[in-house]
């Protein structure tokens, strides 16, 4: 069965600091792994990484994937309030009629206090 | 931007009530997806769809149904409410079609219905 698991569950911060959230992954035929921010409402899209050892980066966000060591991390440096959120990974496989298209991890709840 | 509209942000219903909760989205998307969303269970995918009339099941099945009779509309059906599920449900789509349901373009996701079975 495919399965993400991210760490930690819930992180509390305070502004400045640089976070590191993980995400690791036991997936058949993967092929990419996608980063959301969700706040109040929709999951919005960050990153989708498909190659390992390339960095992704947007702002003070960036993200990198180990294919060999099947994980990603998403740094945020510079941490302000308006980053809690939770941060979702997701993984994407190449899977048959019947099978589900992307798996999701539980999360990370970031806590960005001033 | 793409747009994908819920048509409720809040719902409450009774158990044994059939249940309907519509997602449209005007990006000409071939897939559309609903998930539920649960705490430290993350999102789970329900059904989705590739194309008009067609369908797949998820992770999660078991007491939905869902409908797409046009290709901008995707609807999730209860067919009899249970508590167990009361949840945030989530609707998704990307384009691609059968052949590319994992193209390059993530999934956008509507805001979501909070479904609440008293």
């Amino acid at each position: 069965e495919d399965k993400v698991v991210q760490s930690p569950l819930s992180l509390v911060v305070h502004e400045g600091d640089t976070v590191t959230l993980n995400c690791s992954y036991e997936v058949t035929n993967f092929r990419s792994l996608l980063w959301y921010k969700q706040e109040k409402k929709a999951p919005t899209f960050l990153f989708m990484l498909t190659s390992s050892g390339i960095e992704k980066k947007s702002g003070r966000l960036s993200s990198i994937l180990d294919k060999k060591e099947l994980f990603s991390i998403l740094n945020i440096t510079a941490t302000q309030t308006g980053d809690s959120a939770i941060y979702l990974c997701a993984v994407e496989a190449w899977v048959d009629t019947g099978r589900r298209a992307l798996t999701f991890g539980s999360g990370t709840r970031l806590q960005v206090q001033p | 931007d793409v747009k994908v509209t819920q048509s409720s942000r809040y719902l409450v219903k009774r158990t044994g009530e059939k249940v309907f909760l519509e997602c449209v989205q005007d990006m000409d998307h071939e897939n559309m997806f609903w998930y539920r969303q649960d705490p430290g269970l993350g999102l789970r995918l329900i059904y989705f769809s590739y194309d008009v009339k067609m369908k797949e099941k998820g992770d999660i099945p078991e007491g939905y149904s869902v409908s797409r009779e046009k290709k901008e509309r995707f609807s999730l059906i209860l067919e009899s409410a249970s508590t167990n599920q009361t949840s945030m449900y989530l609707c998704a789509s990307s384009p691609g079609g059968r052949g590319h349901l994992w193209s390059n373009q993530p999934q956008h996701f509507g805001d979501g219905t909070r479904l609440s079975i008293l």
